[in-house]
């Protein structure tokens, strides 16, 4: 069975941190790899990757993926309590079929 | 700006009752979906569609039931034969794949509309 699995399931920092998130996937037929931020509403995407060791970047964030580990990893550099969300991490297995983790919950204190 | 419109924002249903869930999209995407995301759960795939007047099952689709007469609009109507209905819905859009030999695409979502029982 397909599964996209995230950790740590929560995590509360200060602002200023630098916190990783992971995301481990099993799927049959991998296609990319997709990273959300989820406040209240609606996910709003972040980044997706295809191939290993390229680094996406988009100002404090930043993701890569290792196909060869079936793992990608999101950073977040100097974090402010506006990059407090919920982070889902999906999977792309086939033509229409995504696979999401549970998501990761992250607290900013200010 | 385009995007995707879910409407209402918040819905009740009454035991025995069908309720409707609307979902209007304007980035002239193809492909759209229906999510159900519980707490400490991943989103899980109800329904999605290709093309206009076609849809496909997903992971949890008993219970509901979906239509696509049009390209905009993907409404998903929760049924009474769906006994734990509380959750919050989310609507999905994207290019479809495959078209102009696109093969990955990011989902686009709406805000959501969280369903309780009454």
């Amino acid at each position: 069975e397909d599964k996209v699995v995230q950790s740590p399931l929560s995590l509360v920092v200060h602002e200023g941190d630098t916190v990783t998130l992971n995301c481990s996937y099993e799927v049959t037929n991998f296609r990319s790899l997709l990273w959300y931020k989820q406040e209240k509403k609606a996910p709003t995407f972040l980044f997706m990757l295809t191939s290993s060791g390229i680094e996406k970047k988009s100002g404090r964030l930043s993701s890569i993926l290792d196909k060869k580990e079936l793992s990608s990893i999101l950073n977040i550099t100097a974090t402010q309590t506006g990059d407090s969300a919920i982070y889902l991490c999906a999977s792309n297995a086939g033509t229409y079929k995504y696979i999401f983790g549970t998501g990761t919950r992250l607290k900013v204190l200010a | 700006d385009g995007g995707i419109t879910q409407s209402p924002k918040y819905l009740f249903r009454k035991e025995g009752q069908n309720v409707t869930l609307s979902c209007e999209q304007n980035l002239n995407h193809d492909a759209m979906y229906w999510y159900r995301q519980d707490p400490g759960q991943g989103l899980r795939l109800i329904y999605y569609s290709q093309i206009v007047n076609d849809f496909q099952k997903g992971d949890i689709a008993e219970g509901y039931s979906v239509s696509r007469e049009k390209k905009e609009s993907f409404p998903l109507t929760v049924t009474s034969a769906q006994k734990n209905p509380t959750a919050f819905y989310l609507c999905a859009s994207s290019i479809a794949v495959g078209k102009r030999g696109i093969r990955n695409q990011p989902q686009h979502f709406g805000d959501g509309t969280r369903l309780s029982i009454l």
